[in-house]
């Protein structure tokens, strides 16, 4: 199956800092998805992105398929953005996740 | 709301039991998700279906079994014969398969 790689594993932040998290996967995929899952264990989505850019408030995500890559900018942090976040890749009708990105702001 | 509820949010199992979670949907998806959430790891799917009365094995399918009897109904059967089922379940539908998917607040199984 496809292999999905996050980076870095854990992130920390002082808050109103700026980062990037990265996914890279293995093959050609049909679609991608960024999400975030808040301490309370909701998955919530932030981008459906198979390639190009989106932006939604002080997020934005890039996806380059033909190199296999996708990143996630989060800008102006705040303690809310806490939580871990995935990159989820999808072929076959199956969405294969990564290991995610643990990010902590603090104050 | 439009949406996906699961229910219990919280279970306990005895060992040699079987246990289901429950799944609705009332977004009119064609197709739903079953996956598993392991401490500190991503999702594993277990299965998926793309349409009323069909179901198909995902990665992890083996001591579980799905039905799905209504669209808007995918409830997941944890068997006696999943050896280590704690772990955090969560259900997802989109509306077909290659759409973007969304995700219910999830069911923590835990054995006694």
């Amino acid at each position: 199956g496809i292999q999905v790689e996050q980076s870095p594993p854990d992130l920390i932040l002082q808050e109103g800092a700026n980062s990037t998290l990265r996914c890279n996967f293995s093959d050609s995929v049909n679609n991608l998805q960024w999400f975030h899952q808040n301490p309370w264990g909701q998955l919530i989505n932030l981008f459906y992105i198979p390639s190009g850019t989106k932006q939604n408030g002080r997020l934005s995500a890039t996806t380059v398929a033909t190199e296999r890559y996708s990143l996630l900018y989060i800008s102006s942090s705040q303690t809310t953005d806490s939580g871990v976040y995935f990159c989820a890749v999808e072929s076959d009708y199956k969405l294969s996740f990564g290991a995610g990105t643990t990010v902590t702001v603090r104050a | 709301d439009g949406g996906i509820t699961q229910s219990p949010k919280y279970l306990f199992r005895k060992e040699g039991q079987n246990v289901t979670l429950s799944c609705e949907q009332n977004l009119n998806h064609d197709a739903m998700y079953w996956y598993r959430q392991d401490p500190g790891q991503g999702l594993r799917l277990i299965y998926y279906s793309q349409i009323v009365n069909d179901f198909q094995k995902g990665d992890i399918a083996e001591g579980y079994s799905v039905s799905r009897e209504k669209k808007e109904s995918f409830p997941l059967t944890v068997t006696s014969a999943q050896k280590n089922p704690t772990a955090f379940y969560l259900c997802a539908s989109s509306r077909q398969v290659n759409q973007p998917q969304h995700f219910g607040d999830g069911t923590r199984l835990s054995i006694l």
